[in-house]
Protein backbone atom coordinates (compact mmCIF):
# COMPACT_ATOMS: atom_id res chain seq x y z
CA UNK A 1 0.00 0.00 0.00
CA UNK A 2 1.29 3.37 -0.60
CA UNK A 3 1.50 5.54 2.51
CA UNK A 4 0.54 9.15 2.76
CA UNK A 5 1.91 11.60 0.28
CA UNK A 6 2.24 15.29 0.53
CA UNK A 7 2.65 17.75 -2.45
CA UNK A 8 4.27 20.29 -2.13
CA UNK A 9 7.38 18.55 -0.31
CA UNK A 10 9.17 22.38 0.09
CA UNK A 11 7.05 25.60 -1.24
CA UNK A 12 8.76 29.55 -0.64
CA UNK A 13 6.42 32.27 0.08
CA UNK A 14 6.44 36.22 0.89
CA UNK A 15 4.32 37.39 3.23
CA UNK A 16 0.84 38.44 3.10
CA UNK A 17 0.55 35.20 -0.15
CA UNK A 18 -1.99 32.27 0.42
CA UNK A 19 -0.47 29.04 0.61
CA UNK A 20 -2.23 25.45 -0.40
CA UNK A 21 -1.10 22.48 0.52
CA UNK A 22 -2.09 18.95 -0.34
CA UNK A 23 -2.55 15.57 1.27
CA UNK A 24 -3.44 12.40 -0.10
CA UNK A 25 -4.14 9.62 2.74
CA UNK A 26 -3.51 6.01 2.58
CA UNK A 27 -6.17 4.06 0.28
CA UNK A 28 -9.18 3.37 2.47
CA UNK A 29 -8.14 5.65 5.36
CA UNK A 30 -10.85 8.34 6.12
CA UNK A 31 -9.51 10.82 8.60
CA UNK A 32 -6.84 12.69 8.27
CA UNK A 33 -5.26 15.00 10.89
CA UNK A 34 -3.02 18.41 9.88
CA UNK A 35 -0.25 19.03 12.00
CA UNK A 36 2.33 22.16 12.04
CA UNK A 37 5.70 21.18 13.22
CA UNK A 38 7.95 24.23 14.59
CA UNK A 39 10.95 24.72 16.68
CA UNK A 40 10.18 26.73 19.25
CA UNK A 41 6.43 25.22 19.57
CA UNK A 42 6.91 21.96 18.42
CA UNK A 43 4.24 19.47 17.16
CA UNK A 44 0.63 21.16 17.18
CA UNK A 45 -2.48 19.94 16.27
CA UNK A 46 -4.39 21.92 13.52
CA UNK A 47 -7.44 20.27 12.74
CA UNK A 48 -8.70 16.48 11.59
CA UNK A 49 -11.41 15.46 8.97
CA UNK A 50 -13.57 12.80 8.66
CA UNK A 51 -16.36 12.00 5.67
CA UNK A 52 -15.12 15.33 4.40
CA UNK A 53 -16.69 16.95 7.47
CA UNK A 54 -13.75 18.67 9.86
CA UNK A 55 -14.45 17.03 13.73
CA UNK A 56 -11.64 18.95 15.79
CA UNK A 57 -9.65 22.25 15.77
CA UNK A 58 -6.50 23.32 16.93
CA UNK A 59 -6.06 26.57 18.06
CA UNK A 60 -4.77 28.55 15.19
CA UNK A 61 -6.24 31.49 13.64
CA UNK A 62 -8.86 31.29 10.92
CA UNK A 63 -5.89 32.31 8.58
CA UNK A 64 -5.37 28.24 8.57
CA UNK A 65 -8.29 26.48 6.72
CA UNK A 66 -8.70 23.11 5.47
CA UNK A 67 -10.82 20.71 3.31
CA UNK A 68 -11.68 17.41 2.47
CA UNK A 69 -12.82 15.77 -0.78
CA UNK A 70 -15.20 12.85 -1.26
CA UNK A 71 -11.91 10.62 -2.39
CA UNK A 72 -10.75 11.47 1.25
CA UNK A 73 -7.97 13.94 0.33
CA UNK A 74 -7.45 16.85 1.92
CA UNK A 75 -6.00 20.49 1.51
CA UNK A 76 -5.15 23.40 3.99
CA UNK A 77 -5.00 26.74 3.18
CA UNK A 78 -2.85 29.41 4.94
CA UNK A 79 -3.72 33.47 3.80
CA UNK A 80 -2.42 36.16 4.60
CA UNK A 81 1.21 34.37 5.45
CA UNK A 82 3.07 35.40 8.13
CA UNK A 83 6.74 34.90 8.98
CA UNK A 84 5.47 32.56 12.37
CA UNK A 85 3.57 30.74 9.58
CA UNK A 86 7.39 28.79 8.17
CA UNK A 87 7.40 25.38 9.48
CA UNK A 88 7.18 21.75 8.50
CA UNK A 89 3.33 20.80 7.97
CA UNK A 90 2.62 16.75 8.43
CA UNK A 91 -0.41 15.28 7.39
CA UNK A 92 -1.37 12.17 8.73
CA UNK A 93 -4.02 9.68 8.15
CA UNK A 94 -6.29 6.99 9.70
CA UNK A 95 -8.70 4.16 9.29
CA UNK A 96 -11.11 5.85 10.83
CA UNK A 97 -10.31 5.89 14.63
CA UNK A 98 -7.16 4.38 14.78
CA UNK A 99 -3.00 4.90 14.63
CA UNK A 100 -2.50 7.81 12.20
CA UNK A 101 0.23 7.36 10.03
CA UNK A 102 2.52 10.54 8.09
CA UNK A 103 3.22 12.06 5.17
CA UNK A 104 6.57 13.47 4.60
CA UNK A 105 5.75 17.21 4.98
CA UNK A 106 5.40 20.06 3.05
CA UNK A 107 8.23 22.26 4.37
CA UNK A 108 6.97 26.42 4.19
CA UNK A 109 9.20 28.91 4.25
CA UNK A 110 7.56 32.46 4.64
CA UNK A 111 10.21 34.97 3.20
CA UNK B 1 -6.30 19.31 29.02
CA UNK B 2 -3.45 16.97 28.15
CA UNK B 3 -0.32 17.06 28.41
CA UNK B 4 3.20 15.16 27.41
CA UNK B 5 6.85 15.44 28.99
CA UNK B 6 10.14 14.07 27.85
CA UNK B 7 12.87 15.53 29.52
CA UNK B 8 15.58 14.59 28.12
CA UNK B 9 16.22 16.63 24.89
CA UNK B 10 19.13 14.79 23.72
CA UNK B 11 20.88 11.20 24.49
CA UNK B 12 23.75 9.75 23.09
CA UNK B 13 24.45 5.84 23.24
CA UNK B 14 27.03 3.37 22.14
CA UNK B 15 25.88 1.00 19.40
CA UNK B 16 24.39 -2.19 20.35
CA UNK B 17 23.57 -0.71 23.80
CA UNK B 18 19.99 -0.54 25.12
CA UNK B 19 18.55 3.05 25.67
CA UNK B 20 15.46 3.85 27.08
CA UNK B 21 13.59 7.24 26.25
CA UNK B 22 11.27 8.82 29.20
CA UNK B 23 7.73 9.60 28.68
CA UNK B 24 5.18 11.17 31.18
CA UNK B 25 1.72 12.07 30.76
CA UNK B 26 -1.12 13.92 31.81
CA UNK B 27 -4.71 13.60 31.24
CA UNK B 28 -8.18 13.38 32.66
CA UNK B 29 -9.94 10.95 30.37
CA UNK B 30 -10.37 7.39 30.71
CA UNK B 31 -9.67 6.33 27.81
CA UNK B 32 -6.97 7.30 25.35
CA UNK B 33 -3.72 5.94 23.39
CA UNK B 34 -0.08 6.34 24.25
CA UNK B 35 2.24 6.62 20.50
CA UNK B 36 5.48 6.74 20.01
CA UNK B 37 7.34 8.26 16.45
CA UNK B 38 10.50 8.58 15.24
CA UNK B 39 11.69 11.35 12.65
CA UNK B 40 14.78 10.99 10.98
CA UNK B 41 15.98 14.36 9.06
CA UNK B 42 14.11 13.43 6.20
CA UNK B 43 11.01 14.85 8.57
CA UNK B 44 8.97 11.98 8.01
CA UNK B 45 7.18 10.68 11.47
CA UNK B 46 7.38 7.15 11.89
CA UNK B 47 5.24 5.13 13.65
CA UNK B 48 6.95 2.71 16.26
CA UNK B 49 4.82 1.62 18.89
CA UNK B 50 0.93 1.95 20.39
CA UNK B 51 -0.13 1.41 24.03
CA UNK B 52 -4.26 1.45 24.95
CA UNK B 53 -4.47 2.63 27.97
CA UNK B 54 -6.52 -0.12 29.08
CA UNK B 55 -4.04 -3.13 27.57
CA UNK B 56 -2.95 -5.31 30.33
CA UNK B 57 0.49 -6.26 28.88
CA UNK B 58 3.00 -3.62 27.73
CA UNK B 59 3.48 -3.09 23.85
CA UNK B 60 6.55 -4.76 21.75
CA UNK B 61 7.19 -4.54 18.06
CA UNK B 62 10.55 -5.48 17.44
CA UNK B 63 13.09 -3.99 18.77
CA UNK B 64 10.62 -1.51 19.90
CA UNK B 65 9.00 -2.31 23.69
CA UNK B 66 6.64 0.31 25.63
CA UNK B 67 7.29 0.36 29.26
CA UNK B 68 3.53 1.51 30.73
CA UNK B 69 3.07 1.74 34.16
CA UNK B 70 -0.38 3.84 34.73
CA UNK B 71 -0.29 4.57 38.26
CA UNK B 72 2.62 6.77 37.72
CA UNK B 73 1.78 7.78 34.25
CA UNK B 74 4.91 6.37 32.35
CA UNK B 75 5.04 5.44 28.82
CA UNK B 76 9.02 4.90 28.61
CA UNK B 77 10.21 3.41 25.00
CA UNK B 78 12.42 1.28 24.82
CA UNK B 79 15.03 0.02 22.11
CA UNK B 80 16.98 -2.94 22.50
CA UNK B 81 20.11 -3.56 20.56
CA UNK B 82 20.18 0.19 19.38
CA UNK B 83 21.73 0.40 15.44
CA UNK B 84 23.23 3.62 14.02
CA UNK B 85 20.43 3.81 11.91
CA UNK B 86 18.40 4.66 15.29
CA UNK B 87 19.99 7.99 15.11
CA UNK B 88 16.72 10.64 15.13
CA UNK B 89 14.33 12.54 16.80
CA UNK B 90 11.78 10.57 19.10
CA UNK B 91 8.55 11.60 20.18
CA UNK B 92 5.84 10.57 22.36
CA UNK B 93 2.64 11.24 22.08
CA UNK B 94 -1.21 10.92 23.38
CA UNK B 95 -4.26 10.12 21.63
CA UNK B 96 -7.96 10.87 23.07
CA UNK B 97 -11.37 9.73 21.20
CA UNK B 98 -13.34 12.83 21.94
CA UNK B 99 -17.03 12.69 20.11
CA UNK B 100 -15.54 10.40 17.76
CA UNK B 101 -12.99 13.13 16.59
CA UNK B 102 -8.25 12.20 17.42
CA UNK B 103 -5.88 13.86 17.96
CA UNK B 104 -2.34 13.83 19.09
CA UNK B 105 -0.72 15.87 21.96
CA UNK B 106 3.26 15.47 20.93
CA UNK B 107 5.80 16.32 23.77
CA UNK B 108 8.99 17.99 22.89
CA UNK B 109 11.04 15.06 21.67
CA UNK B 110 14.44 13.86 22.27
CA UNK B 111 17.35 13.61 19.69
CA UNK B 112 18.94 10.48 19.96
CA UNK B 113 22.61 9.76 18.71
CA UNK B 114 24.03 6.00 18.19
CA UNK B 115 27.69 6.55 18.63
CA UNK B 116 29.98 3.98 16.40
Amino acid sequence: KAGVTQTPRYLIKTRGQQVTLSCSPISGHRSVSWYQQTPGQGLQFLFEYFSETQRNKGNFPGRFSGRQFSNSRSEMNVSTLELGDSALYLCASSYPVDTQYFGPGTRLTVL
Amino acid sequence: AQKITQTQPGMFVQEKEAVTLDCTYDTSDPSYGLFWYKQPSSGEMIFLIYQGSYDQQNATEGRYSLNFQKARKSANLVISASQLGDSAMYFCAMGSIIQGAQKLVFGQGTRLTINP
